[in-house]
């Protein structure tokens, strides 16, 4: 069954150094989620895509974070400059259609000192 | 965006023992989704409901969406320690862009 990419699988940086996460979906999959999850609670919706444009971004802390899928495949997640805060997992999902269920990767598990 | 309650918050029984997670809202829901993660492991899609009354089941697992599509629950029949993780509901509010929003979900522990 194919899989939802995501790499790496764990990062730990320092504060006010920037880290980078990258999203591979499902081949086909017009749409892209990023979602953070703290330990313990539900995956909070960060950006969605519909092919190569945003759908939403209202959840994202756009003075640091920014997401890109330039070609409507891959996507890029970034934090600069990160923050103790930070410190979550974070979930890459695609999926067919807008209404369609989310098929999730591994996800990044991001620690910052 | 459109809220979703689920309780408990954490739940642990017995193998054997039935569980079962609710989902609730003040508005009506279009639809729901539920997702299970495992511990250690990423979200996976179990079911969507769209319809008033719409009950489904998936082996000892049923899910059911209220008459008014305010509330929505999934039961466990004779839980076994494979059901160990975190059972997530999730909507999408009428008047969003599509979007996704999950509820805080349900711990269910199983003693062996």
């Amino acid at each position: 069954e194919a899989e939802v990419a995501q790499s790496p699988r764990y990062k730990i940086t320092e504060k006010s150094q920037a880290v980078a996460f990258w999203c591979d979906p499902i081949s086909g999959h017009a749409t892209l989620y990023w979602y953070r999850q703290i330990l313990g609670q539900g995956p909070e919706l960060l950006v969605q895509f519909q092919d190569e444009s945003v759908v939403d971004d209202s959840q994202l802390p756009k003075d640091r974070f920014s997401a890109e899928r330039l070609k409507g495949v891959d996507s890029t997640l970034k934090i600069q400059p990160a923050e103790l805060g930070d410190s979550a997992m974070y979930l890459c999902a695609s999926s067919p259609g807008l209404q369609s269920p989310l098929h999730f990767g591994n996800g990044t598990r991001l620690t910052v000192t | 965006g459109q809220q979703v309650m689920q309780i408990p918050q954490y739940q642990h029984v017995q193998e054997g023992e039935d569980f079962t997670t609710y989902c609730n809202s003040s508005t009506t829901l279009s639809n729901i989704q539920w997702y299970k993660q495992r511990p250690g492991g990423h979200p996976v899609f179990l079911i969507q409901l769209v319809k008033s009354g719409e009950v489904k089941k998936q082996k000892r697992l049923t899910f059911q969406f209220g008459e008014a599509k305010k509330n929505s629950s999934l039961h466990i029949t004779a839980t076994q320690t494979t059901d160990v993780g975190t059972y997530f509901c999730a909507n999408r509010p009428p008047d969003s862009s599509y979007k996704l929003i999950f509820g805080s979900g349900t711990r269910l522990l199983v003693r062996p």
